[in-house]
């Protein structure tokens, strides 16, 4: 059974840092590439960057280029986001994604979330 | 970026009902696109992958079409468990993008 487990989310202050893992199980995690979506409150759902199965390829969103940071270490099985410079913008859900296959390819399970809350 | 438009934002049905919810993309996404099901404090759910693909496990009521710009998510017999939030996704270029949603509600 495929599971995504995220942790590390919490509240914090404008201008602060927090780093999100994601502990996958159930399925060969150095085959497929992975995402973090995350939602706003009462908001839709916003892709937020993606990593290929090797981690040789690496996308951002323009809201979060420059400030996050995804990565992955395929022999914990474990996928991460570094967010510096958080702003109020960034306050939501934050899902992490397995795709089905590669970078182009859906999203065919997700974690159940963790909540960023950047405010003062 | 790709921009996709779902339409409409929200609905009104009833039990038995068809009901279709569509989706455009500012250009061609070939058949990159996929649509999610998502129920209050929960994560998505991938119904639809590859425009008209149905992901393992999900009823057969749910079908996609579509292709190059346009797609629709049909659901052919509504069913009590099927009001929730629908959203597409076009996976065809990075940044990926999700439309609006489609709020289905009782009538």
């Amino acid at each position: 059974e495929v599971q995504l487990l995220e942790s590390g989310g919490g509240l914090v202050q404008p201008g602060g840092s927090l780093r999100l893992s994601c502990a996958a199980s159930g399925f060969t995690f150095s085959s497929h590439a992975m995402s973090w979506v995350r939602q706003a409150p009462g908001k839709g759902l916003e892709w937020v960057s993606g990593v290929s199965d090797s981690g040789d390829y690496i996308y951002y969103a323009d809201s979060v280029k420059g400030r996050f940071t995804i990565s992955r270490d395929n022999a914990k099985n474990t996928l991460y986001l570094q967010m510096n410079s958080l702003r109020g913008e960034d306050t939501a859900v934050y899902y992490c994604a397995k795709q089905k296959t590669d970078l182009y390819s859906s999203f065919d399970f997700w974690g159940q979330g963790t909540l960023v809350t950047v405010s003062s | 970026d790709i921009q996709v438009t779902q339409s409409p934002s929200s609905l009104s049905a009833s039990v038995g009902d068809r009901v279709t919810i569509t989706c455009r993309a500012s250009q061609s996404v070939v058949r990159y696109f996929n649509w999610y099901q998502q129920k209050p404090g929960k994560a998505p759910k991938l119904l639809i992958y590859a425009a008209s693909s149905l992901q393992g496990g999900v009823p057969s009521r749910f079908s996609g079409s579509g292709s190059g710009a346009d797609f629709t998510l049909t659901i052919s017999s509504l069913q009590p468990e099927d009001f929730a939030t629908y959203y597409c996704q076009q996976s065809y270029s990075n940044p990926q993008t999700f439309g609006g949603g489609t709020k289905v509600q009782i009538k």
